[in-house]
């Protein structure tokens, strides 16, 4: 059975930082595309990013909204993807759910990050 | 930047048939996915590629793509198929990922 549990959310100042993880199992990780996405409070879902397998040279993608400020990065030996967030705005508070970029995606539960003063 | 534009409420009576549409420039070459989101849950995954339906999923939701417009289909619908509804594709780069604005689902 896939499962995806997110850690790392809590309260952050704006222009703070903070790193999500998401340990993964019941697949084989280092073959599968990962994503990040997120959604504000009472607002839809909206696609922060992929990172590729190592195969395709682990290649990110990303979100106009976070680009620049948000990295995404794997550790397949320890199957966990991660989510790293620089320069938090307040308009970055949202549950952030890591999913499997796959034909079937596979979800976490989510991990809640609030950005303010 | 890509979009995928779907309508804010669809409403239907238990029983008849709801249809909630996603249009998006490239849908004629991209797949489209369909989540369920019920209230305070995570997102579920109802259709996939377009008109795949994941184990689990009831037999009343179906999904179509035809030209720039996928739909969702529910025949049949229940009351406990309220929820928030979102198609999600890719702008054909499969670099980019976006999904549609949802459509809030009433049943009553």
């Amino acid at each position: 059975e896939v499962q995806l549990v997110e850690s790392g959310g809590g309260l952050v100042k704006p222009g703070g930082s903070l790193r999500l993880s998401c340990a993964a199992s019941g697949f084989t990780f280092s073959y599968a595309y990962m994503s990040w996405v997120r959604q504000a409070p009472g607002k839809g879902l909206e696609w922060v990013g992929r990172i590729k397998s190592k195969t395709d040279d682990a290649t990110t993608d990303y979100a106009a909204s976070v680009k620049g400020r948000f990295t995404i990065s794997r550790d397949d030996s320890k199957n966990t993807l991660y989510l790293q967030m620089n320069g938090l705005k307040i308009e970055d508070t949202a549950v952030y759910y890591c999913t499997t970029a796959t034909t079937v995606p596979h979800w976490g539960q989510g991990s809640l990050v609030t950005v303010s003063s | 930047s890509y979009e995928l534009t779907q309508p804010p409420s669809v409403s239907v009576s238990p029983g008849q048939t709801a249809r909630i549409t996603c249009s998006g420039d490239a849908l004629p070459k991209k797949y489209a996915y369909w989540y369920q989101q019920r209230s305070g849950q995570a997102p579920v995954l109802v259709i996939h590629e377009d008109s795949k339906r994941p184990s689990g999923i009831p037999e009343r939701f179906s999904g179509s793509s035809s030209g720039t417009m996928a739909t969702l289909t529910i025949n049949g619908a229940q009351v406990e198929d309220e929820a928030d509804y979102y198609c999600y594709s890719t702008d054909g780069s499969d670099d980019h990922w976006v999904f549609g604005g949802g459509t809030k689902l009433t049943v009553l």
